[in-house]
């Protein structure tokens, strides 16, 4: 059984900063490529990155590029993000999310926990 | 990339057809084969329910249905049921290497 489970949001002052962490279980890790997708409350859905099944291609969006860093740890079954220069259109619920093929990054579709809970990001002064 | 273009609603009844779109451009929806469809209820995780355009993960209805014209995808679901109600996101790769989500659609079934 696949599980994601997202750590690491709270409250934040603008200009701060967090690290998520999301631990996976249930498929084989280091083969498949993760995102960070985020969403704000009442609003939809916001990819922010996403980085390969070894670690050596990731990739942003717009609204993130230069404040974020994504990163994983195939020992550890484990995926970050680094949030900088955090801004109130930073609030959000982060969900973790893994490619649903192997070796397919980004291309067929990304798959959620379906009991992923995301971990809340609260920016405010 | 901007958003893709969704609808922000439609509504149908139950046994009826609806369609909902998602318009891109060429950097995107037009000029990949890689657009996904993901079904969102109230307070849960989003499931996949179509990718590569009209390919169904196991597991979903085949009352699903997607296809592609130019920038513009769009899903099908046909035989509407009470359970359809959700909001609904179509995704695209994109030519920067990263995804890009519709601003998402909410379905009301009568």
């Amino acid at each position: 059984e696949v599980q994601l489970v997202e750590s690491g949001g709270g409250v934040v002052g603008p200009g701060g900063s967090l690290r998520l962490s999301c631990v996976a279980s249930g498929f084989t890790f280091d083969i498949h490529g993760l995102s960070w997708v985020r969403q704000a409350p009442g609003r939809g859905l916001e990819w922010v990155a996403g980085i390969n099944w070894n670690g050596d291609s990731a990739g942003y969006a717009d609204s993130v590029k230069g404040r974020v860093t994504i990163s994983r740890d195939n020992a550890k079954n484990s995926l970050f993000l680094q949030m900088n220069s955090l801004t109130a259109e930073d609030t959000a619920l982060y969900f973790c999310a893994r490619d649903c093929s192997a070796f397919e990054w980004l291309a067929t579709g990304i798959c959620f926990d379906p009991r992923g809970q995301g971990t809340p990001v609260t920016v405010s002064s | 990339h901007s958003a893709l273009t969704q609808p922000a609603s439609v509504s149908g009844s139950p046994g009826q057809s609806i369609t909902i779109s998602c318009t891109g451009a060429h950097t995107d929806v037009g000029g990949f084969q890689y657009v996904s469809w993901y079904q969102q209820h109230p307070r849960t995780a989003p499931k996949l329910m179509i990718y590569e355009v009209s390919n169904r993960p196991s597991g979903t209805s085949t009352r699903f249905s997607g296809s592609k014209s130019g920038n513009t995808a769009s899903l099908t679901i046909s035989a509407l049921q009470p359970e359809d109600e959700a909001d609904y996101y179509c995704s695209s790769y994109t030519s920067s290497g990263t995804l890009v989500f519709g601003g998402g659609t909410t379905l009301t079934v009568l």
